[in-house]
């Protein structure tokens, strides 16, 4: 089955400690993202990527790191630097053909993240 | 500047008809989408307008006016599984094509 998947689902963290989310897709997608999702906002971009090896900064993007050095993996650390980093955590993915009905974006199941 | 408006609850009954509406302001209008998300759970998707007009997919549609900036969602025959938060988003050629996010409308659906 094809799908975006993401681990853990429950992430509990001290403050101060550096913590990486996984992201993986196997639909072949060119483009991936991550969202921040908190309680009565909408959800809010930190990163995006295109293309292998290239990414973009969001709207919300001090605080996190991402790579992504293959097409099916887009890891996003969230560093001590983040200072409120208690959220739930949505990654996704898009063919990538940006402006086309096609480029939809579908999520995985998300990580939620409680820092202690 | 960049706005999406939405309600932030609804409530209906089972087997009646809810019209969920999503105002927006982009500076770059580039196509609208809805999603589904229920509680803890990730969005997942329902509709895409670029034209004005409505989009029929089964018990859901979709309608868009680019002219007023505003869109709804009708969602006909309730069931208790349509409880669920609705979230509007734009596509915005000025920002990258990155999508914009409204904050989304719980429906509770009573018996």
């Amino acid at each position: 089955d094809g799908g975006i998947t993401q681990s853990p689902k429950y992430l509990f963290r001290k403050e101060g400690q550096n913590v990486t989310l996984s992201c993986e897709q196997n639909l072949n997608h060119d483009a991936m993202y991550w969202y921040r999702q908190d309680p009565g906002q909408g959800l809010r971009l930190i990163y995006y990527s295109q293309i292998v090896n290239d990414f973009q900064k969001g709207d919300i993007a001090e605080g996190y790191s991402v790579s992504r050095e293959k097409k099916e993996s887009f890891p996003l650390t969230v560093t001590s630097a983040q200072k409120n980093p208690t959220a739930f955590y949505l990654c996704a993915s898009s063919m990538g053909d940006r402006a086309s009905r096609t480029d939809t974006q579908y999520f995985g199941p998300g990580t939620r993240l409680t820092v202690l | 500047g960049q706005n999406i408006d939405q309600p932030t609850e609804m409530t209906a009954t089972e087997g009646a008809i809810v019209q969920i509406n999503c105002t927006y302001q982009t500076s770059g209008f580039n196509g609208l989408f809805w999603y589904q998300q229920h509680a803890g759970e990730a969005p997942t998707f329902l509709s895409y307008n670029v034209l004005d007009g409505l989009e029929e997919k089964g018990r859901f549609s979709s309608f868009l006016s680019r002219s007023k900036g505003y869109s709804y969602l009708l969602l006909k025959e309730l069931q208790m599984k349509d409880s669920a938060s609705y979230l509007c988003a734009v596509r915005d050629r000025d920002s990258n094509y990155q999508l914009i996010w409204g904050a989304g409308t719980k429906l509770i659906i009573k018996p």
